[in-house]
């Protein structure tokens, strides 16, 4: 089974303060993805990314990095936290290439709380 | 741009009730589509897939027909159990955004003995 780790589990930030969350995966899976989880909103697309030394804008990026540094490595950065950042982040990673290799292996999230 | 809507919010039963969860989506093309189980302080998981049109997808007694003409592809299980209690997510998989899945808002779903 496809791993994904994340870290930290949980974050207390200040406002305006830099927090980076971390995520690695062992599947040498190509494509990694940062989600963020709200109560009505599901979950949303920030950031993803197709292999190392790639990243890609996705449906609400506004205020967040990312960084690829190598296949296993995916990391999430908000460069000046705000109270709006506050939320559960999740990693994923997949390999696209169609059937039942089209799905997403997701980490088990990073509680991020901005005060 | 392609979407995915579930209707229910939360959904309370009892042990051995039938469970729908009723999910449409708007995309262009031939998307796949999945369920994604979450249980507390977990990430979520893959439960099934379909992939073309009256395909069913099934896992753990769950199922959903991929129905094109409805673009529906709704979510059953005919007897619950209490460990079914989680949030449950329709996906569509993206041609755009790396392909990642686009995901609705999530049906949490608490079953009591």
């Amino acid at each position: 089974e496809a791993a994904v780790t994340q870290s930290p589990r949980n974050k207390v930030a200040v406002t305006g303060g830099k927090v980076t969350l971390s995520c690695n995966q062992t599947n040498n899976h190509n494509n990694m993805y940062w989600y963020r989880q709200d109560t009505g909103h599901g979950l949303r697309l920030i950031h993803y990314s197709y292999g190392a030394g790639s990243t890609e804008k996705g449906d609400i990026p506004d205020g967040y990095k990312a960084s690829r540094p190598s296949q296993e490595n995916f990391s999430l950065i908000l460069e000046l936290a705000t109270p709006s950042q506050t939320s559960v982040y999740f990693c994923a990673s997949g390999d696209p290439t169609g059937g039942d290799n089209e799905r997403l292996f997701f980490g088990h999230g990073t509680k991020l709380s901005v005060l | 741009g392609d979407s995915v809507t579930q209707t229910e919010g939360q959904v309370a039963l009892s042990e051995e009730d039938f469970l729908t969860i009723h999910c449409n989506y708007s995309a262009s093309g031939y998307p796949a589509l999945f369920w994604y189980v979450q249980y507390p302080g977990e990430g979520p998981q893959f439960l099934f897939r379909a992939s073309r049109d009256k395909e069913k997808g099934s896992s753990r007694g769950f199922e959903a027909t991929y129905d094109k003409g409805t673009t529906s592809f709704h979510l059953r299980k005919a007897s619950v159990q209490e460990s079914d209690s989680a949030v449950y997510y329709c996906a569509l998989g993206s041609y755009q955004g790396g392909r990642a899945l686009i995901f609705g808002t999530g049906t949490t779903v608490s079953v009591s003995p």
